[in-house]
């Protein structure tokens, strides 16, 4: 069992609609990410928080709003989406940001 | 700037012979280099790390890699493959010194054969 949780596991919306994946932790990590995985390929960086703060943005676009609003969850808000955008989003922690990372089973996401 | 080349991007064995998944890295400070494995419809799971402690790594299921700073390869490698070895791997390296972000390989897609 994954000791970092994702939820839902799979997410069917619209392209209007608005929705939101959800990552627990209870390890007492401090950094947690986001990362988009599309099928055969690695994971894509997408959010970084540290210390509950937003460090790293890696140009997405902002109909992908991160939260952090406490050490132990980190919340992904989803608006008007694009087909495109359909994959596998992954939430990982680590300790500190150079730690080795812990991934969640992701939520499989696909826009209609 | 850190980068990773997975060599293979799918190696094929069969139960009970070696494992052997190459990976070279470019790292412009002493890196921190991971394997991590993903089996499908899950998310990457950390096999070992190294982080300069000692060359030779051991990590979970029984596998291992050997940091090797004059060929700047860190290749995995388990004696014996099971059936449920099979999944997708990929070698990591840390983006910069003291700094998180992980740089992916592209991965390599192992099967094992009965």
């Amino acid at each position: 069992d994954t000791e970092v949780t994702q939820t839902p596991k799979h997410l069917v919306m619209g392209m209007t609609n608005k929705k939101s994946l959800k990552c627990e932790q209870h390890m007492g990590h401090r950094a947690m990410y986001w990362y988009k995985q599309k099928a055969k390929k690695p994971p894509e960086l997408m959010f970084v928080y540290s210390y509950e703060k937003l460090s790293i943005n890696e140009s997405v676009p902002s109909r992908f709003s991160p939260e952090c609003p406490n050490s132990s969850l980190l919340n992904l808000h989803l608006h008007a989406l694009q087909p495109e955008d359909s994959a596998l989003y992954l939430c990982a922690s680590s300790r500190l940001r150079d730690q080795p990372q812990h991934f969640g089973d992701g939520t499989r996401l696909s826009i209609l | 700037a850190q980068s990773v080349t997975q060599l293979d991007s799918h190696v094929s064995v069969s139960e009970g012979t070696p494992v052997l998944l190459r990976c070279n890295y470019s790292s412009s400070y002493s890196p921190s280099l991971f394997w991590y494995v993903q089996h499908p419809n899950k998310g990457l799971q950390l096999l070992l790390k190294y982080t300069s402690a000692a060359t030779l790594v051991k990590g979970i299921n029984g596998f291992e890699a050997e940091f090797k700073k004059s060929e700047t390869s860190f290749h995995l490698t388990k004696p014996s493959a099971h059936m449920s070895d099979a999944a997708e791997y990929f070698c990591v390296v840390s983006r910069d010194s003291g700094n998180t972000p992980l740089v992916f390989g592209k991965g390599t897609r192992l099967s094992v054969i009965a």
